[in-house]
């Protein structure tokens, strides 16, 4: 079982949809939760950084993790097609070990 | 713009050779980080160096080493190259010490072995 599954979609929805996206993650020593959003042979720029179980919002993206079920979540409201993009979970251990685990990215297409 | 710069941006080379990837990692982080990309393994962490010494290894191959230098700027160096090396290449760069240590990835260098 890897450490961290993530659906790799494709997922394609039309302008102005909620889209959920979902990681599910085996390590009970993550503390720290992240989400990349990576566009078409770019970089993976960092969306949202949360620790440990709860919920944070930025803008139109809400980011929720469950550390007791093992799951997090990230909710992009109103999408855009700018949002058209692989989104990728990462999550690492706490104190001084900053090695990212990732999954391996959902494709998200937003439709005009 | 996350401010960390990586070269080349494109590479072809051949199998058994050896190449160097370079990054230069943001204004004031002193910890980089080196990950690969590839489709079937997704992202996956290399080698971290803090401030020029080796701080954590993952699953980086005996053909591939990496250093960093006194002005903070982090050298990948794979050699014995084979195709399934072929891969994006990606360095990122965090202030490396404190719980918060977010890291912002460069654009990476896409290495094509033929």
């Amino acid at each position: 079982q890897k450490e961290v599954e993530q659906d790799p979609g494709p997922l394609s929805v039309p302008e102005g949809a909620i889209v959920s996206l979902n990681c599910t993650y085996s390590n009970s020593a993550f503390q720290y939760f992240m989400w990349y959003r990576q566009y078409s042979r770019k970089g993976p720029e960092l969306l949202m950084y949360t620790y440990s179980s709860g919920n944070k919002e930025d803008g139109r993206f809400t980011a929720q993790v469950d550390k007791s079920s093992k799951y997090i979540s990230l909710f992009i409201r109103d999408s855009q097609p700018s949002d058209s993009a692989t989104y990728l979970c990462a999550m690492r251990r706490g104190g001084s070990n900053y090695k990212l685990t990732f999954g391996k990215g959902t494709l998200l297409t937003v439709n005009p | 713009d996350s401010g960390v710069t990586q070269t080349p941006k494109h590479l072809i080379t051949a199998t058994g050779q050896r190449v160097t990837l370079r990054c230069s990692p943001r204004s004031g982080d002193l910890s980089v980080y080196w990950y690969q990309q590839s489709l079937d393994q997704g992202l996956q962490f290399l080698i971290q160096y803090y401030n020029g010494e080796e701080r954590a290894k993952g699953n980086i191959l005996e053909r591939f080493s990496a250093q960093q230098f006194p002005d903070l700027h982090s050298e990948l160096n794979l050699s014995s190259l084979e195709l399934g090396d072929s891969a994006l290449y990606f360095c990122a760069s965090s202030v490396g010490a404190g719980e918060a240590n977010e890291q912002f990835f460069g654009p990476g260098t896409r290495l094509t072995v033929l």
